[in-house]
């Protein structure tokens, strides 16, 4: 989706390290989200934020944080509390949260483990 | 509790059949139910989506849905397939009504193959 800009395409991580995924967007909608997606597993939400400087978390929260200063970006902290990082993830927006408008999806940052 | 299935993990049809890609719910109240697929290495893309009116939705790409309320399914259909329909499909569902849990609720997905 040309509107949602997620960086870098691939990440890395050491033992112990946190890594950071970018996401930013210019579509002007309030609401962002980030999704895990393992093979077979679907999409797992881990955090939301409806608006600037609020988020919430999701089904799988553990060992992640977000931030939300601007409207255009909500970076995905993966810190080293979470054991089992390797997915692929997601961020995706839409105008509001519950509205009946579909969430737009960025192209994914796949992380791995060294 | 909300719920999404799509009973089956992979669909594989021939090229100019046609096909369906099943999709069933469980919410509360009204559910809003979306389509999306998804290419290798790549975001999921809308397809459609069904808020209310009309049980037949038309989306991108060729695609169409019918809601169906009685049975709670709202399966995805193709009149003709083409190879590069073949990727991985997501149903999601929200309950649009006010007070309910109002979470988008997702499928695992089902892998579509189309051979030539």
């Amino acid at each position: 989706d040309g509107g949602i800009t997620q960086s870098p395409k691939y990440l890395f991580r050491k033992e112990g390290q946190n890594v950071t995924l970018s996401c930013e967007q210019n579509l002007n909608h309030d609401a962002m989200y980030w999704y895990r997606q393992d093979p077979g597993q679907g999409l797992r939400l881990i955090y939301y934020s409806q608006i600037v400087n609020d988020f919430q978390k999701g089904d799988i929260a553990e060992g992640y944080s977000v931030s939300r200063e601007k409207k255009e970006s909500f970076p995905l902290t993966v810190t080293s509390a979470q054991k089992n990082p390797t997915a692929f993830y997601l961020c995706a927006t839409s105008d509001r949260a519950y509205s009946n408008q579909p969430q737009h999806f960025g192209d994914g940052t796949r992380l791995s483990i060294l | 509790a909300q719920s999404v299935a799509q009973p089956e993990d992979q669909v594989n049809v021939a090229e100019g059949n046609p096909l369906t890609v099943k999709c069933t719910y469980s919410v509360s109240g009204n559910p809003y139910l979306f389509w999306y697929v998804q290419y290798p290495n790549r975001g999921l893309q809308f397809l459609l989506k069904y808020i209310t009116g009309d049980n037949l939705v038309k989306g991108s790409y060729g695609f169409e849905a019918e809601f169906n309320k009685s049975q709670t399914s709202f399966h995805l259909k193709k009149p003709s397939a083409l190879v590069s329909d073949s990727a991985l499909y997501f149903c999601a569902v929200r309950d649009g009504s006010a007070g309910n849990n109002r979470k988008l609720i997702w499928g695992l997905g089902t892998s579509l193959a189309v051979n030539p």
